[in-house]
Formats: structure tokens, sequence, C-alpha cells
């Protein structure tokens, strides 16, 4: 069973398209993350959701706008894809309370080209 | 001063050897601390959460000091597939816990 999943894998698309990215947990946990590592391998967060709020937005554009139906999923959503939008997209989750709070699952990553 | 700092490396060792690394932190309010490892091309894991007592895990121990604001990690008897980039990563507490991460410092064992 996939704890953090993560739909596409890879997504090739040009430039000025909408695109989404979905992400789904099954380990009960109440925050979910997006990160984006770039070409120098960076790993930045970008949103986080606990509980369905927004907690953290870490100012990114906002052609790029989560989106959380329930505390088991946080899709990607991105407007206007732009060249320097190409990179790996993480999605992660954690509990915020208990054992092992703040120790984050992540899922395989999608890795977006932009052309 | 960046959040979270890491050396890159790389470090290059022969298997067998010992290394450890560093990773500096600016917050003093930051909350958890956690050492992850990424090999090429795939999703961070966790290693070991860092404690105040400090963490062992069978070859790997973590340490942390809050007087000067780092966190250590002490590979032992290193093996091949240690190779891989370490991911220092802090919890920063602002009302909520905020994950920064480092720039990774990579290892490369080598027989």
């Amino acid at each position: 069973d996939t704890a953090v999943s993560q739909t596409p894998k890879y997504l090739v698309t040009q430039m000025g398209n909408d695109k989404s990215i979905k992400c789904e947990q099954n380990l009960g946990h109440d925050t979910m993350y997006w990160y984006k590592q770039d070409s120098k391998k960076f790993l930045k967060i970008m949103f986080s959701y606990n509980n369905k709020e927004l907690i953290i937005n870490e100012t990114v554009p906002n052609r790029f706008s989560p989106k959380s139906p329930d505390k088991a999923h946080l899709n990607l959503h991105i407007n206007s894809l732009e060249l320097g939008d190409s990179a790996v997209y993480f999605c992660a989750s954690s509990r915020t309370k208990g054992l092992n709070y703040n120790e984050q699952f992540f899922g395989p990553g999608t890795r977006l080209t932009v052309l | 001063r960046k959040e979270v700092e890491q050396d890159p490396g790389p470090f290059n060792v022969p298997e067998g050897a010992t290394v450890a690394f560093n990773c500096t932190y600016s917050n003093s309010a930051s909350q958890s601390f956690f050492w992850y490892r990424q090999d090429c091309r795939k999703e961070p894991k966790l290693l070991m959460s860092v404690y105040s007592s400090g963490n062992e895990d069978g070859r790997f121990t973590a340490q942390l000091n809050r007087a000067s604001q780092y966190i250590s990690l002490l590979i032992r008897d290193s093996k091949l597939s240690d190779s891989a980039t370490y991911l220092c990563v802090v919890n920063v507490g602002r009302g909520s816990y905020i994950p920064t991460f480092g720039r990774g410092t990579s290892l490369i064992v080598h027989p």
C-alpha cells in the first residue's frame, strides 16, 4: 500500500497551459505539503494544508493554487505554465500532534517539463 | 544568514569510514529537527528524528546542540549504499510548524 501517492509521475506540456497534479495520503495525517525541487536540487516548500486550511504560502506566484477536497488529498493546480515552472514537485504529509509529529512522508514526485 | 545551512560536499569516503555532517540553523525558536536521505531522482525519506538527548539507530547517530544551534549526523562503518544526499530539516515554530530544508550534503562512499 502506497502511503503518499502522486499522479502523474511525468508531465510534459507547453507554455501557457493549465495543469493539475494530484496527491493522496492514506496515513491519516492532518497536514499535507507541496514542495518544488529545482535543477539545483533545492527543496523549497510551497504550500501546507492543515485540516483543510492553508497555513503556509511561501510567496509562490498566484498561478499556483492548492486544492484540498478532504484531509487525505491535496492537489496542485498551475495556470499559465512558464518555462521556469519546470521542476520536480513533491507532495508530503505529516501529523502535527502526538507521536512522531512533523515527520514527513513524501510522494514519489512529479517531474514537470514545460516546453 | 540562511535559515538552515549545510556543507554541500561532496564528501568522498572509502567503505568502512566514519563521516560526520553538521547543519546549522538560525532561528532559536526551532522546535523539531530531522535528517532525511535523498537518492538520485527519488523522493526524500526520513532517516531519523533528532531529539534533545540525541538519537542512535544502528550505524547512524544524530545529535542536537541547541546552544550552538546545530545538529549533526554521524555515520559509522560507511557502506556503498550510504551514498546519497543527506538533508537537514528544521521546523520553525511561528504559531504553526514550518519545515525548512537545508540544501543537502552529498556523500559518496567508494570501494
